[in-house]
């Protein structure tokens, strides 16, 4: 199995421009989730979605955040618009039967400028 | 406020040397304590830790948790350079909480000088 695969790898942008975040699990796990990583805050469980449904999403940070989950295979964390404190490392991670043992992705390095 | 402390920040060692990782949380329904490894990618899972006293090891590395004093240790002994990471503690909660289901500390970064 290729793992959980992100992309892009890295992104840099302009301050207002929409940004969409691609994940795709491992094939079989049940869970998805979103972590934003920085040296500030460390790393925060965005959102996380069981079998295609989000069950939370209470560290978004705010309605420029969205993510969605339409099949199994696929999901997508989008900013828009994007700000410079939006910069840092999306981490996309699944799991197979619980939140417990999470596989992560390489991460998307975003720099909004 | 649900949070998890890592300490120390970050550790300097040589090769040989034994460290001890420590992360404390105070977090309602607590369900289990995760330890993870990360050097310059992604985080790779280590350890699940949900029952007290009892130690889970691999290879050099060990930890144990004790859900009274609401704190967990990860032991690396004989450390190696490849050991060089940051290393991270979750508390996993039984619910969604403020902060939602997974809740990281900052992490001690490690480093293991030859």
């Amino acid at each position: 199995d290729a793992g959980v695969i992100q992309s892009p790898r890295h992104e840099v942008t302009e301050m207002g421009q929409e940004v969409t975040l691609r994940c795709k699990p491992i094939s079989g796990h049940d869970y998805l989730f979103w972590y934003r990583q920085t040296m500030m805050r460390g790393l925060e469980l965005l959102i996380y979605f069981n079998n295609n449904v989000p069950i939370d999403d209470s560290g978004m940070p705010e309605d420029r955040f969205s993510a969605k989950m339409p099949n199994a295979s696929f999901s997508t964390l989008k900013i828009q618009p994007s700000e410079p404190r939006d910069s840092a490392v999306y981490f996309c991670a699944s799991s197979l039967y619980s939140p417990l043992e999470q596989f992560f992705g390489p991460g998307t390095r975003l720099t909004v400028l | 406020e649900d949070k998890v402390v890592q300490s120390p920040l970050s550790l300097v060692v040589h090769e040989g040397d034994t460290v001890t990782l420590n992360c404390s949380y105070e977090v309602t329904n607590f369900r289990s304590l995760l330890w993870y490894k990360q050097e310059k990618k992604a985080p790779t899972f280590l350890f699940m830790l949900t029952s007290s006293g009892i130690e889970k090891k691999s290879g050099r590395l060990s930890s144990i948790l004790d859900k009274k004093e609401l704190f967990s240790i990860l032991n690396i002994t004989a450390t190696q350079t490849g050991d060089s990471a940051v290393y991270l503690c979750a508390a996993v909660l039984n619910y969604g909480g403020s902060q939602g289901n997974l809740i990281f500390g900052k992490g001690t970064k490690l480093s293991v000088k030859p």
